[in-house]
């Protein structure tokens, strides 16, 4: 069965370095998401990106953040400079259509020291 | 603000014993109810709900949503160890593609 695929499955980083979190969501889907999930508490909707650009962003998605899809697999989440309580559990998602469930990846656990 | 209230917040139960999960929403716009379960990472699907009154059923699972009533109930009858695990709910709605999650129901089985 096809799956959503994220790398790395755990990145350490300095707070104030840039990180990249990269996933390749289901090939013939069209919608594309980013959750986060810190030690203990609920899973947080970041953003949503359809046809090449955001369609929705939650208050913790501001401006150190962004999203890429730079070629036609891969989703990318860009932290510009971390800061310690980004540390958390990052889960790309993909469906297909509007009225199909989410697939999530197994995601990545962001450590910030 | 959409809401997600998942309740019990935790359950123990014994291998066998059979379990309810509730979920109550207040959601605009609403178009369907997803049940996910969260084992040690991602996050996998269960059910999509749209239509009230009708039971979907997986082997030992089973989901029914209640639109007047705002709410949805799984069940899990002579649970297993391989059933503990974080049980999710979200409403998405029409207009807005995101999922609000619950904070979800942790249910832990004893052999």
């Amino acid at each position: 069965e096809p799956e959503v695929t994220q790398t790395p499955s755990h990145q350490v980083t300095q707070m104030g370095q840039e990180v990249i979190l990269r996933c390749v969501p289901i090939s013939n889907h069209l919608y594309f998401y980013w959750y986060r999930q810190i030690l203990g508490q609920k899973v947080e909707f970041l953003v949503s990106f359809y046809n090449n650009e955001i369609s929705e962003k939650s208050e913790i998605f501001d401006d150190q953040f962004s999203v890429e899809r730079p070629d036609g697999s891969n989703f990318t989440l860009k932290i510009r400079s971390t800061k310690l309580e980004d540390s958390a559990m990052y889960f790309c998602a993909s469906k297909d259509d509007n009225n199909s469930p989410l697939h999530f990846g197994n995601g990545t656990r962001l450590t910030v020291t | 603000e959409d809401k997600v209230v998942q309740s019990p917040l935790s359950l123990v139960v014994h291998e066998g014993d059979t379990v309810t999960l509730n979920c109550s929403y207040e959601v605009t716009n609403f178009r369907s109810l997803l049940w996910y379960k969260q084992e040690k990472k991602a996050p996998t699907f269960l059910f999509m709900l749209t239509s009230s009154g009708i039971e979907k059923k997986s082997g030992r699972l089973s989901s029914i949503l209640d639109k007047k009533e705002l709410f949805s109930i799984l069940n899990i009858t002579a649970t297993q160890t391989g059933d503990s695990a974080v049980y999710l709910c979200a409403p998405p709605n029409f207009g807005n593609e995101k999922l609000t999650f619950g904070t979800g129901t942790r249910l832990t089985i004893i052999p």
